[in-house]
């Protein structure tokens, strides 16, 4: 089945505390990005990848890494995370710029 | 810069009732443009698009019409189901390396 995964799904976690949330898809999309989602607010993207080694900034990118050292995986990594970093995070790929995004089910943050 | 509006939620309608849900853009150029539905708990994903002026975007009984002279894409369902209660997001493209997404409007079928 084509889809998009995200781990974890739930996460609660403390100022400070690297963590990482992983996203992969098997559909082989060269397009990956990352969005946080808050009320009032739509998606805002915070990075995305063209390919592999090819990454960079979104709208909101401060705070955040990623990765793309394999077509198929593009982890999100908060290095010191703080409470306005609470949020729900979505992967997306896509097989390239403008075309139709497929979303992983989203990962909910929240730092106290 | 390049934008989009969407009416603000949420909607509330009955089952069998009509649903319009407005959205409007600003943007260079010929974007193309989607709708984008949430379902509980879920992540996004594709309604339906459309790529160029006058197009008609359809899907599972949703439909949008292009239009250009107004800058509009309005989804509209001539009868709502309660299965049919989710966030819908109007997004469009113009190029360049990102979507723009609206805020989303949230949908409540009542039985």
């Amino acid at each position: 089945e084509a889809q998009v995964t995200q781990n974890p799904r739930y996460l609660i976690t403390v100022t400070g505390k690297k963590l990482t949330v992983t996203c992969s898809q098997n559909m082989n999309h060269e397009y990956m990005s990352w969005y946080r989602q808050d009320p009032g607010l739509g998606l805002r993207q915070i990075y995305y990848s063209m390919n592999v080694e090819v990454t960079d900034k979104g709208d909101v990118p401060e705070g955040y890494k990623v990765s793309r050292k394999e077509k198929r995986n593009f982890p999100l990594i908060l290095e010191s995370p703080s409470p306005n970093q609470t949020s729900l995070y979505f992967c997306a790929s896509s097989t390239g710029l403008g075309e139709t995004q497929y979303f992983g089910p989203g990962t909910r943050l929240l730092v106290l | 810069g390049n934008s989009v509006t969407q009416m603000e939620g949420p909607v509330t309608l009955s089952e069998e009732a009509f649903l319009t849900i407005n959205c409007t853009y600003t943007a260079t150029g010929y974007p193309s443009l989607f709708w984008y539905v949430q379902y509980p708990g879920e992540g996004l994903q594709l309604l339906l698009k459309a790529t160029k002026a006058d197009d008609k975007g359809s899907n599972k009984g949703f439909e949008a019409t292009y239009r250009k002279e107004t800058t509009s894409f309005h989804l509209e369902k001539g009868s709502v189901q309660v299965s049919d209660s989710a966030v819908y997001f109007c997004a469009l493209y113009t190029g360049g390396f990102k979507t723009i997404f609206g805020a989303g409007t949230r949908l409540f079928v009542k039985a």
